[in-house]
């Protein structure tokens, strides 16, 4: 069935240093969207790419969408202690009404 | 704008019991709404879509009669999880997807629930 993989599965980094996390999608999707979840809270709507090689920014944050409409990452710069969570990216299922949500990356931030 | 609330937040029941989740969206119509489960440090696990005036959309393994699901309204979808058992005890998280054609969804808090 469709996938979306992402990885690394969780990362440490030292306050200052950046983070990107990569998603790579079993098909081509017409949007993907990526999602915060603070520990112990719920996802958070961040952004939605639809644009074949679309790069969006905010502030620290840097969005891109491959030129195939199978991968996306995300960048952030310089981490703060505020960026803790896990990242998911997500695509529409082919056909379908389900959104298919990657695995998620677990950010830790040390200060 | 795009705010789902969701209730209880927590809720502790005793084994057989059943529980009813309530799901809605404040600001806007949700035409679609999911239902998911989270394990602890776990990715979110979908467990049916639901759409207002339909029947419930079940991701296989997971049982329509043990989790009912009404979506009643554009507002409110309620998941009702029926004679409760330890292993039922998770986080459960409703998400909505309004009208517009756009794919972003839009968490409820959940709800953490936990059997006895």
């Amino acid at each position: 069935g469709q996938q979306v993989m992402q990885i690394p599965q969780y990362q440490h980094v030292q306050e200052g240093e950046d983070f990107t996390t990569y998603c790579n999608s079993s098909t081509t999707l017409s949007n993907i969207q990526w999602y915060k979840q603070r520990p112990g809270g719920h996802p958070v709507f961040l952004i939605q790419l639809v644009k074949s090689g679309e790069v969006k920014k905010q502030k620290r944050l840097t969005f891109q969408f491959g030129e195939a409409k199978k991968n996306s990452s995300l960048h952030i710069t310089a981490t703060q202690t505020t960026d803790v969570g896990t990242y998911f990216c997500a695509g529409p299922e082919t056909g379908g009404f389900k959104t298919i949500f990657g695995a998620g990356t677990r950010l830790f931030v040390k200060a | 704008g795009a705010v789902v609330s969701q209730h209880p937040s927590r809720v502790i029941c005793k084994s057989g019991t059943s529980v009813k989740i309530e799901c809605r969206s404040l600001d806007f119509q949700a035409t679609t709404m999911f239902w998911y489960r989270q394990f602890p440090k776990q990715s979110l696990m979908l467990m049916a879509t639901s759409n207002e005036g339909s029947k419930a959309t079940y991701e296989q393994g997971v049982e329509k009669d043990k989790f009912l699901i009404n979506h009643a309204s554009l507002t409110l979808s309620t998941l009702t999880v029926t004679s409760a058992h330890p292993e039922d005890s998770s986080f459960y998280i409703c998400s909505a997807r309004g009208a517009s054609g756009s794919y972003e969804q839009y968490f409820g808090p959940g709800t953490r629930l936990t059997v006895t």
